[in-house]
C-alpha cells in the first residue's frame, strides 16, 4: 500500500540552527514528491516539489530537499532556521496515473527557540 | 479576493443540524478538492472534482455531500454529523487534475460537532 511516513511528530530547534525534517515513502511507481507548510490558521502552502532530474531541489523560503531513491526518502532541509519558520510541515507523494491524488504524511510540527 | 477562500472559518453544529461549507477559488482552475484534517492524522482526501464532475469519492460517509455548481465553487453539505467528524476541512484547487499541478489550499473551516 502507498504510504508516507514522517517519523518526527514534533521538533524544536534554536533560531539560526540547521533543520532537517524526515520523510519516507512507500510507492510502487515513480513518485512525485512534495513538501507543504501550514502556519497556524492557514491552509497549506507548497514549499517545493520533485518530479525528475536533479535530486536536490530548491524551494521557497530558503528550503531545499533531497530525493534519495535508494532510501525512499525526501528529507527537507534549511541551513538556518528563522522564528517565522515555526509551523507544521507535510510531506506528500503522488503518481502520474492517479491525477491530483496526493498521499500526505501526518506532519511534523516545528517549534523555534529564540 | 485572491486565491482560495472558505466560509465560514469556524462552525459549531449539533448532530441534528444541516449546514454547508463553501469554497471559492479565484485562480481559474479546473480541479477542486475537499480534504479532512484531524489532529495528528494525515490529511484525508474526501472528494475531487474536475471540470465540475466528481472523479474521486474516498469512501466518505453519505452524511457528507459535495456539490460543484461551477469550476469556481465547491460546497460540502453536512447533515446528521457525529462528534468524530469534528476537524479542519480544507478546500484546494489546481489548474488541472494532474499530479504535476500545484494544489492551492484555502485556510479551512474549523468544524466542531457537539
Amino acid at each position: 500500500a502507498q504510504s508516507v511516513t514522517q517519523p518526527d511528530i514534533h521538533i524544536t530547534v534554536s533560531e539560526g540552527a540547521s533543520l532537517e525534517l524526515r520523510c519516507n515513502y512507500s510507492y510502487g511507481a515513480t513518485p512525485y514528491l512534495f513538501w507543504y507548510v501550514q502556519s497556524p490558521g492557514q491552509g497549506l502552502q507548497l514549499l517545493l516539489k520533485y518530479f525528475s532530474g536533479d535530486t536536490l531541489v530548491q524551494g521557497i523560503k530558503g528550503f531545499e530537499a533531497e530525493f534519495k531513491r535508494s532510501q525512499s526518502s525526501f528529507n527537507l532541509r534549511k541551513p538556518s532556521v528563522h522564528w517565522s519558520d515555526a509551523a507544521e510541515y507535510f510531506c506528500a507523494v503522488g503518481t502520474y496515473n492517479q491525477g491530483g491524488k496526493l498521499i500526505f504524511g501526518q506532519g511534523t510540527e516545528l517549534s523555534v527557540k529564540p | 479576493e485572491t486565491g482560495v477562500t472558505q466560509t465560514p472559518r469556524h462552525l459549531v453544529m449539533g448532530m441534528t443540524n444541516k449546514k454547508s461549507l463553501k469554497c471559492e477559488q479565484h485562480l481559474g482552475h479546473n480541479a477542486m478538492y475537499w480534504y479532512k484534517q484531524s489532529a495528528k492524522k494525515p490529511l484525508e482526501l474526501m472528494f475531487v472534482y474536475s471540470l465540475e464532475e466528481r472523479v474521486e469519492n474516498n469512501s466518505v460517509p453519505s452524511r457528507f455531500s459535495p456539490e460543484c455548481p461551477n469550476s469556481s465553487h465547491l460546497f460540502l453539505h453536512l447533515h446528521t454529523l457525529q462528534p468524530e467528524d469534528s476537524a479542519l476541512y480544507l478546500c484546494a484547487s489546481s489548474q488541472e487534475l494532474a499530479v504535476q499541478n500545484e494544489q492551492f489550499f484555502g485556510p479551512g473551516t474549523r468544524l466542531t460537532v457537539l
